[in-house]
């Protein structure tokens, strides 16, 4: 079945634990990437990936960190968690944004709390 | 920088009653998403709108795309409770921009 798999589903950390929060896609996509949701404010996409390797900021990537070392895999990394993370965030995976279709699978989401 | 805009941001409708969501977007493209989502849960593609003129039905639900007035809608017709959700619309640009979504509520 084709998935993208986000892990852990909720967390509750302390202001400035490092934690990761990891993704996993089965699509061979190229594309993936992470966003928050907060009220109000829509999706924000954090960093994105357009394959191995190969990261770019998107819009809110301050305190965030990832990494793109297989196609497969794409952690999302807070170095010091600060309240102001608290959120819930999605990863997304999709082929190469430009081709024909470039539909998004949406992991199942991870709320993150930082107290 | 590429800016999505849904309106409105939230409906309340009753049920039986027919609406459309509109979402425009300040670029040329010609991909348009729209996903679902239910409170608490992951985004859930709905439609996949590949060129101009491109029309979606599942449903109760419709969807079109008008690349040139950059425009997308989301029609709805005799809602019913079931639809109640947040409904997004997104575009590819090289990388994905996401409307501030609209919140549905439908009204027995």
């Amino acid at each position: 079945e084709a998935q993208v798999t986000q892990n852990p589903r909720y967390l509750i950390t302390v202001t400035g634990k490092k934690l990761t929060v990891t993704c996993s896609q089965n699509m061979n996509h190229e594309y993936m990437s992470w966003y928050r949701q907060d009220p109000g404010l829509g999706l924000r996409q954090i960093y994105y990936s357009m394959n191995v390797e190969v990261t770019d900021k998107g819009d809110v990537p301050e305190g965030y960190k990832v990494s793109r070392k297989e196609k497969r895999n794409f952690p999302l990394i807070l170095e010091s968690p600060s309240p102001n993370q608290t959120s819930l965030y999605f990863c997304a995976s999709s082929p190469t944004p430009g081709q024909w279709n470039t539909e998004a699978f949406f992991g199942q989401g991870t709320r993150l709390t930082v107290v | 920088e590429l800016k999505v805009e849904q309106n409105p941001l939230f409906l309340s409708m009753q049920e039986g009653k027919n609406y459309t969501i509109y979402c425009n977007y300040s670029t040329t493209s010609d991909r348009l998403y729209w996903y679902r989502q239910d409170p608490g849960k992951s985004l859930e593609s709905l439609f996949v709108l590949l060129s101009n003129g491109a029309v979606k039905q599942e449903g109760r639900l419709m969807a079109s795309l008008d690349t040139k007035a950059r425009l997308s809608t989301l029609h709805i017709t005799a809602a019913v409770h079931d639809l109640s959700a947040t409904y997004f619309c997104a575009v590819d640009r090289g990388q994905f921009y996401f409307g501030t979504g609209t919140s549905l509520t439908v009204i027995p």
